[in-house]
């Protein structure tokens, strides 16, 4: 069975210093993984993904994710965060090939950044 | 291009009622896939749509039931509505159901009261 752990439900980082926010999984096979950020009362927006190839993968706004496939883990960066990165952060994963809605959300973690 | 369009974004219900929420993917977007979104339960999906078929569903009661039309735009109905049933429903589109990535709309926000 698949399944994701965000082990954090809150994360505060100062403006300006790096910010990790942390994702483990469970997948049968490989895994596509993925990054999402939510605002208040809007959607889901995709931040990056991984599939295939580099296990570091940028994506929009300065964020990058590591895909470590020992340590079955897929940890969201960023080298320096902004007060506007504060926001609900939701990681994903799916089995390569399978459905796009068999994907399974973590419970997601919540990034504060003070000023 | 546009994209994920879900109407309405606010629908206030009384128990018992039923609501009907639509979703617009991006043009080309064939697979519509459905999520309800709740500060206890997180993300849990509902179901998804390709081709105007049901693909997939979710372990969700009779109540929730959903369709596709030709023009790949959906609508998911909730029949008999319950104070659990308020929540943000989420859609998203992807060009095939084995598309990697799924593109969320703004969802809707229901409360039954």
């Amino acid at each position: 069975a698949q399944s994701v752990a965000q082990p954090e439900d809150q994360v505060n980082v100062a403006e300006g210093n790096p910010l990790t926010v942390k994702c483990t999984y469970s997948v049968s096979g490989n895994p596509y993984l993925f990054w999402y950020v939510q605002y208040p009362n809007r959607g889901l927006q995709f931040l990056l993904k991984y599939i295939t190839g580099d296990n570091l993968v940028k994506g929009s706004y300065g964020f990058e994710a590591e895909f470590n496939k020992s340590q079955t883990s897929f940890h969201l960066k960023k080298p320096s965060a902004l007060v506007s990165d504060s926001a609900l952060y939701f990681c994903a994963v799916r089995a390569a090939y399978s459905s796009a809605s068999k994907i399974i959300f973590g419970s997601g973690t919540r990034l504060s950044i003070r000023p | 291009k546009a994209g994920v369009t879900q109407t309405p974004r606010y629908l206030i219900k009384t128990r018992g009622q039923q609501v009907t929420l639509s979703c617009s993917p991006i043009s080309g977007h064939r697979s519509v896939s459905w999520y309800q979104q709740t500060p206890g339960q997180g993300l849990q999906f509902l179901f998804e749509y390709f081709s105007e078929t049901q693909r997939n569903k979710g372990n969700f009661p009779g109540r929730f039931s959903g369709r596709q039309f030709s023009n790949s735009r959906s609508e998911m109905n909730v029949s008999t509505l319950e104070l659990g049933d308020s929540a943000l429903y989420l859609c998203a589109s992807s060009f095939s159901s084995t598309d990697t990535e799924a593109f969320f709309g703004q969802g809707t926000r229901l409360t039954v009261v």
